[in-house]
């Protein structure tokens, strides 16, 4: 375990379902983050939350919602998804000082049929 | 668009020697560098996180150089073993204020073969 924890691990959902992930982290940083990893693709930042507040949308499509109700639990809410969303999700935390490394969670695998 | 270009993308490396990568990254702009490792059904590990042209920093058998005025970084990784396999990952980040995201590479594919 890595201070950073995802859940769920796997998730298998319908294009017309509603699903979350969430992310928590107890390691006191500030800065939470949501990357996306598709298959032969870097990892793609989606957001990012400093203190609460989103600095950063990477122009994601309006079917991925993210939410950040305190500086411990970041979800990101899914909804109408496309196969083409089928990939890793992984949730980084930070100091939210820019000399400071990430810390990932273990991500999860999404898979939209 | 950010670009970051690691090579090569994998490399098969015999237990005991030593081997080197890539990454490149813009040149302007420049505020970090970081360096993670990633090993499979787990979570990506920070490494170095590298600021100032120049630097160079040290874990073990693993170092890392900067030259942010040319946009390049190298990797090392002195008498390989097995659990060095892993996918390696540099990611840039610019000088734009606030906590900001990175931008990562492709990543180079790591196998040690004993």
């Amino acid at each position: 375990e890595t201070g950073v924890t995802q859940t769920p691990r796997h998730l298998v959902m319908g294009m017309t379902n509603k699903k979350s992930l969430k992310c928590e982290q107890h390691l006191g940083h500030n800065a939470m983050y949501w990357y996306k990893q598709s298959a032969k693709k870097p990892l793609e930042l989606m957001f990012v939350y400093n203190f609460k507040e989103q600095t950063e949308n990477n122009s994601v499509p309006s079917r991925f919602s993210p939410e950040c109700p305190n500086s411990s639990h970041l979800f990101l809410h899914l909804h109408t998804l496309q196969p083409e969303d089928s990939a890793l999700y992984l949730c980084a935390s930070s100091q939210g000082r820019r000399d400071y490394g990430y810390t990932f969670g273990s991500g999860t695998r999404l898979t939209v049929v | 668009i950010l670009n970051v270009e690691q090579s090569p993308q994998s490399l098969h490396v015999q237990e005991g020697d030593s081997t080197n990568f890539t990454c490149s990254f813009p040149s302007s702009n420049f505020y970090a560098l970081h360096w993670y490792r990633w090993e499979t059904a787990k979570s990506p590990e920070a490494l170095f996180v590298m600021t100032l042209n120049g630097d160079e920093k040290k874990k073990g058998r693993i170092s890392a150089t900067l030259n942010t005025k040319e946009g390049y970084s190298y990797l090392y990784i002195k008498g390989s073993q097995p659990e060095d396999s892993a996918t390696y990952l540099c990611a840039f980040m610019y000088s734009g204020g606030g906590a900001d995201g990175l931008t990562f590479g492709k990543g180079t594919h790591l196998i040690i073969q004993p």
